[in-house]
Parts: structure tokens; sequence; C-alpha cells
């Protein structure tokens, strides 16, 4: 299996709710990301996570509240979001942290995130 | 600071011409080199990468080859196709990070007319 897997691939929620988003990956990574993606634009990292552990938070609001229970599943809690909030969300994970393959990341497909 | 600059876009070109996608990069460290495709409506796949001077990295008929001396990790394709309109992001790791960070340039959108 070689692929980094996320639902929902489409989600709407309005200010006043509470969501999650679920990436999961079964190549054995022990590290996994999660990016935000504007129209036109790079991604922008927000988490690292690392064995398990949260090693990079990019600033990110504390609207966005990320979770990793084990070494294949990445959640990511969203509560209070804002309008500008919407956008593509994508997760993605590499090898072993210090090895060169680490550099290399997959990524999923991404969750298409629209706050009304 | 480490950064990637690539081509604007978009890039429009015909069916079958050649394709040249400029990336240029700036390191503090040792960087390993990536170019992601995103098709309409995906994610990202990795499309080719090399990790030290001189690699050349190939996949469906691209290639980019690490310049060190110049920084440069241009793509190229010989014949494109309609199928390879998506756009295109180089991007860069530093070989001694601990945390991966992927540095993005800010993406080249190709169109391929029928």
């Amino acid at each position: 299996d070689t692929e980094v897997t996320q639902t929902p691939k489409h989600l709407v929620m309005g200010m006043t709710n509470k969501k999650s988003l679920k990436c999961e990956q079964h190549m054995g990574h022990r590290a996994m990301y999660w990016y935000k993606q504007k129209a036109k634009k790079p991604p922008e990292l927000m988490f690292v996570y690392s064995y398990e552990k949260l090693s990079i938070n990019e600033s990110v609001p504390s609207r966005f509240s990320p979770e990793c229970p084990n070494s294949s599943l990445l959640n990511l809690h969203l509560h209070a979001l804002q309008p500008e909030d919407s956008a593509l969300y994508l997760c993605a994970s590499s090898p072993t942290p210090g090895t060169i393959a680490y550099n290399e990341q997959f990524f999923g497909p991404g969750t298409r995130l629209t706050v009304l | 600071g480490d950064s990637v600059t690539q081509m604007e876009g978009p890039v429009t070109l015909s069916e079958e011409a050649f394709l040249t996608i400029n990336c240029t990069y700036t390191a503090t460290g040792y960087p390993s080199l990536f170019w992601y495709v995103q098709y309409p409506g995906e994610g990202l796949q990795l499309l080719l990468k090399a990790t030290k001077a001189d690699d050349k990295g190939s996949n469906k008929g691209f290639e980019a080859t690490y310049r060190k001396e110049t920084t440069s990790f241009h793509l190229e394709k010989g014949s494109v196709q309609v199928s390879d309109s998506a756009v295109y992001f180089c991007a860069l790791t530093l070989l001694n990070s601990n945390t991966g960070k992927l540095i993005f340039g800010q993406g080249t959108t190709l169109q391929v007319k029928p």
C-alpha cells in the first residue's frame, strides 16, 4: 500500500461547527504533515508530527487542532473556523526522520473545505 | 533564507511541443530537489527527484538535472500531451533538516492544447 488516504473528500461547515479531517497511511512512515493550500498557490505547512509527537506548529491558529493517535493516523480537528479558512487541506507522510528517504513526502488527495 | 523560484505561468503549448519550466533555488545547506505535479482537483504527486549534484531525475518522459553550479533544477519534456496539463511545483528540502520541511516554488500552470 503506497498511498495516503484522506476523508472526507469535501466538507462544508458553518462557523460554529466542529468537524474533523482524517488522514491515514500504511507505508510505515513515521513523519506526517498537514498543509493548507489556497487556489493557485503552493501548499503552506501547518503541522509536522514525528514519531507521533508534534514537532512543528507553524503558528497556526488554535481553531485548528491536530492529533496523531498512532503512527498510521493523523487527524485535524476544526472548530469556529472563518470563511478565509476555506481551502484544500493536504496530508502528507514521509519515511523515518534522520534518513535521506525522510526528505520525500507522499501526499494525499486532500479535503476541499468550505466554511460558510 | 532558503527559497525556490519558478518561471511564471501560465505556459501554453501545443501537443508534441518541447517543454521547459525553469527552477532555481537558494539554500543555506545541501538540498534535495523535487518536482511535484498537481492535476486539477487532486493532491500533489511526486514527479521526480534528485538528491545530489549532477543527478538526473526522470519519470513519465519528464527529466530534470540537479545543477549545483547554476543552482537550478529545470524541468523538461520532449513532447507534451494534453494529459500533462497541470500545475508543476519545484521544491527543496535540506539534507540535514530535522523537520523534513518542503520549500515550494510558486507553481507553474501548464496548459497543453490539442
